[in-house]
């Protein structure tokens, strides 16, 4: 079945980078868009990007550009969001997203204590 | 500030029809497709409603989407206690952010 895997919950400083990896298997990697999605504890959800697994095209939220960067590794059906220059806003859990965000990875908590 | 706009809150009680509202600009609802998503307390969101009033399978025909001009709106029918759960609208938009959501609706099944 289609699954997108992530990577483990992350504490960081701030000013530090994160990256986190969304592994995905079940299905063809490079024929989906994926998205990444945020959500600040008791907030809502915050689109932040999507890339083409294909060509590796990318397209950003304003807010986040020249601070996020998603990139993908085709050998290994994996994606990944750098979120640079962490402050403690940037506390939020972290999802992958497949396609028309029909299938969601398990998310992944990144904490920035202030 | 959420580009699409839904309201905070909605409930019902068992059994109830209930309606959800997102209303956006020409640039997203207006032009393109609207998504729902249902979240239950810590979880993944599930996608509910894709193209307007589609339903992905496994998702019961209680749920249904519909669009007019720049809002849609979400119904849930039969309402259940498993339905009690925050709903956001989501659309691809024209403009500056190629995605928006909605700020989210929470649902109270009283």
């Amino acid at each position: 079945q289609v699954q997108l895997l992530q990577s483990g919950a992350e504490v960081k400083k701030p000013g530090a980078s994160v990256k986190v990896s969304c592994k995905a298997s079940g299905y063809s990697f490079t024929t989906y868009y994926m998205h990444w999605v945020r959500q600040a504890p008791g907030q809502g959800l915050e689109w932040m990007g999507i890339i083409n697994p294909g060509g590796g095209t990318t397209s950003y939220a304003q807010k986040f550009q020249g601070r996020v960067t998603m990139t993908r590794d085709t050998s290994t059906s994996t994606l990944y969001m750098e979120l640079s220059s962490l402050r403690s806003e940037d506390t939020a859990v972290y999802y992958c997203a497949k396609g028309n965000m029909d299938v969601w990875g398990q998310g992944t908590t990144v904490t920035v204590p202030s | 500030q959420s580009v699409l706009t839904q309201p905070p809150s909605a409930s019902g009680t068992p059994g109830q029809r209930v309606t959800i509202s997102c209303s956006g600009s020409a640039s997203n609802i207006g032009t393109n497709y609207i998504y729902w998503y249902q979240q239950l307390p810590g979880t993944a969101p599930k996608l509910l409603i894709y193209r307007n009033n589609e339903r992905p399978s496994g998702v019961p025909d209680r749920f249904s989407g519909s669009k007019s001009g720049t809002s849609a709106s979400l119904a849930i029918s039969g309402l259940r206690s498993e339905d009690e759960a925050d709903y956001y609208c989501a659309a691809w938009d024209d403009g500056l952010s190629p995605v928006v959501f909605g700020g989210g609706t929470k649902l109270t099944v009283l």
